[in-house]
C-alpha cells in the first residue's frame, strides 16, 4: 500500500489539459522532500519525466509540467496527445519509511 | 550514453532465491544510487532498495527486509539483486534503476526489466 495517492485515472480530448495529483504527508512531500515524475507507456521501463518537482531532463516537452504545494503535487499535460496515452507515477522519499515511495499511478486515457 | 542491461526472464520454484543482475555502461557507476523496483503484473511501482556502491551500504524497504540482497561488482559496473523465500507473489518484472545520490534520487536511467515468475 503506497504511501503516496494519485487518482486511478484521468481522462481528455486531444488538446486539453489534464492534472494528476500525488497526495502524501508529513514524512514525505510535506517533509520537503522533492517529488519526482515518471511516464510509463505501455510494455515499457518507466522514464522519467520531471524531476525535484519542477524540472524537465532533456528531450522531454514543455507540455509536461510538475509543481508542489504543502503535502502534495501535480503533474499537469496540456495539449494532450494520442502518444501521452500511459501510467504516471510520482515518487518521493519517505522518512518515517526511510526509503523511496511510489505513488499508486495513474493511467491517461486520450479520448 | 548511460545504458543498464539486465539478465534475462526467470523462472524459479516456490522458496527458492533469485539473483538479477544489471549492468552499467557509459558513466561513472561509483557516484550514484542503485536501486530496484519491481511491478507486478498490472500494478504500481514499488521501491525495493538501493546502494550507493562507493558506500557499499545498501538501504532496504521494510517490506523486504531479510529477503532481499543488493550488491555491487564495481570492477565490472554490475549490481544484483537477490530475493530469498520466494513465493507466487513475487512474481514481476524487476527494473533497476540508477539515480542520484541525493536523499530523495530521482532515477534517470533504468534497464529493460527482468520477468521472474514463481511458480510451481
Amino acid at each position: 500500500q503506497s504511501v503516496l495517492t494519485q487518482p486511478p485515472s484521468v481522462s481528455g480530448a486531444p488538446g486539453q489539459r489534464v492534472t494528476i495529483s500525488c497526495t502524501g504527508s508529513s514524512s514525505n512531500i510535506g517533509a520537503g522532500y522533492d517529488v519526482h515524475w515518471y511516464q510509463q507507456l505501455p510494455g515499457t521501463a518507466p522514464k522519467l519525466l520531471i524531476y525535484s518537482n519542477i524540472n524537465r531532463p532533456s528531450g522531454v516537452p514543455d507540455r509536461f509540467s510538475g509543481s508542489k504545494s504543502g503535502t502534495s503535487a501535480s503533474l499537469a499535460i496540456t495539449g494532450l496527445q494520442a502518444g501521452d496515452e500511459a501510467d504516471y507515477f510520482c515518487q518521493s522519499y519517505d522518512s518515517s519509511l526511510s526509503g523511496s515511495v511510489f505513488g499508486t499511478g495513474t493511467k491517461v486515457t486520450v479520448l | 550514453q548511460v545504458q543498464l542491461v539486465q539478465s534475462g526472464a526467470e523462472v524459479m520454484k516456490p522458496g527458492s532465491s533469485v539473483k538479477v543482475s544489471c549492468k552499467a555502461s557509459g558513466g561513472t557507476f561509483n557516484y550514484y544510487t542503485f536501486t530496484w523496483v519491481r511491478q507486478a503484473p498490472g500494478q504500481g511501482l514499488e521501491w525495493m532498495g538501493g546502494i550507493i556502491p562507493i558506500f557499499g551500504a545498501a538501504n532496504y524497504a521494510q517490506k523486504f527486509q531479510g529477503r532481499v540482497t543488493i550488491t555491487t561488482d564495481e570492477s565490472t559496473s554490475t549490481a544484483y539483486m537477490e530475493l530469498s523465500s520466494l513465493r507466487s507473489e513475487d512474481t514481476a518484472l524487476y527494473y533497476c534503476a540508477r539515480g542520484d545520490m541525493l536523499t530523495a534520487p530521482f532515477f534517470d536511467y533504468w534497464g529493460q526489466g527482468t520477468l521472474v515468475t514463481v511458480s510451481s
